[in-house]
């Protein structure tokens, strides 16, 4: 299995400015993932984190508006760029170990 | 478009109610069947994954049937307690991609 922890677990931001997430797993995954929750919507996949490399977008989700580091097998973050109301949504992370997807906490975000 | 569905939305049973709740997924591209635990501010928690039509796992009061020719799944949780109270998510994996298909949830509330 795997832990996963996320920085910030919540934040306010204005509208216009960015924040950046950050994912740290206590082990190695092979890979990494982004999704979103909008309220009362499902989980839905941002990108798949690549190490070393550009990250793969989903169908309705560009790099310029969340960009995504994976500098190693065992951290990433995402920025959520030009923020507006919105992009108030949960944010995780996830990576995979042993076939399984194990999450993070969640970033809760707040546009105003 | 793949589409994950569950039911009910949400649910409140008293404490010792036995309980079941339905994930539809598609027929094709299916690779596996996962079913997670997610409290507000906590972790999703994996329960199961599923992979083989007829498969049948159990987790103390926790047990979950797969059926992949009719594209469903149940959960099912006997003799409800109220640290059981979360939303349950099906997640549906797409074959050769690591990538899933989440639901909106059911969320549980057991009353004491």
């Amino acid at each position: 299995s795997a832990v996963i922890s996320q920085k910030p677990s919540r934040d306010i931001c204005q509208r216009g400015t960015s924040l950046t997430i950050q994912c740290q797993v206590d082990s190695q995954v092979t890979m990494m993932f982004w999704y979103r929750q909008q309220p009362g919507q499902s989980l839905t996949l941002i990108a798949t984190a690549n190490q070393g490399s550009e990250a793969t977008y989903e169908s309705g989700f560009v790099i310029d508006k969340f960009p995504i580091s994976r500098p190693n097998l065992t951290f990433s973050t995402l920025t959520v760029s030009n923020m507006s109301p919105e992009d108030s949504s949960i944010y995780l992370c996830s990576g995979v170990s042993t076939d399984t997807q194990y999450f993070g906490p969640g970033t809760r975000l707040t546009v105003l | 478009i793949l589409n994950v569905e569950q039911s009910p939305q949400s649910l409140h049973v008293q404490e010792g109610d036995s309980t079941n709740f339905t994930c539809s997924f598609p027929s094709s591209n299916f690779y596996a069947l996962h079913w997670y635990r997610w409290e507000t501010a906590k972790s999703p928690e994996a329960l199961f994954v599923m992979t083989l039509n007829g498969d049948e796992k159990k987790k103390g009061r926790i047990s979950a049937t797969l059926n992949t020719k009719e594209g469903y799944s149940y959960l099912y949780i006997k003799g409800s307690q109220p640290e059981d109270s979360a939303t349950y998510l099906c997640a549906f994996e797409i074959s050769g991609t690591y990538k899933y298909i989440f639901g909106t949830g059911t969320r549980l509330k057991v009353l004491a």
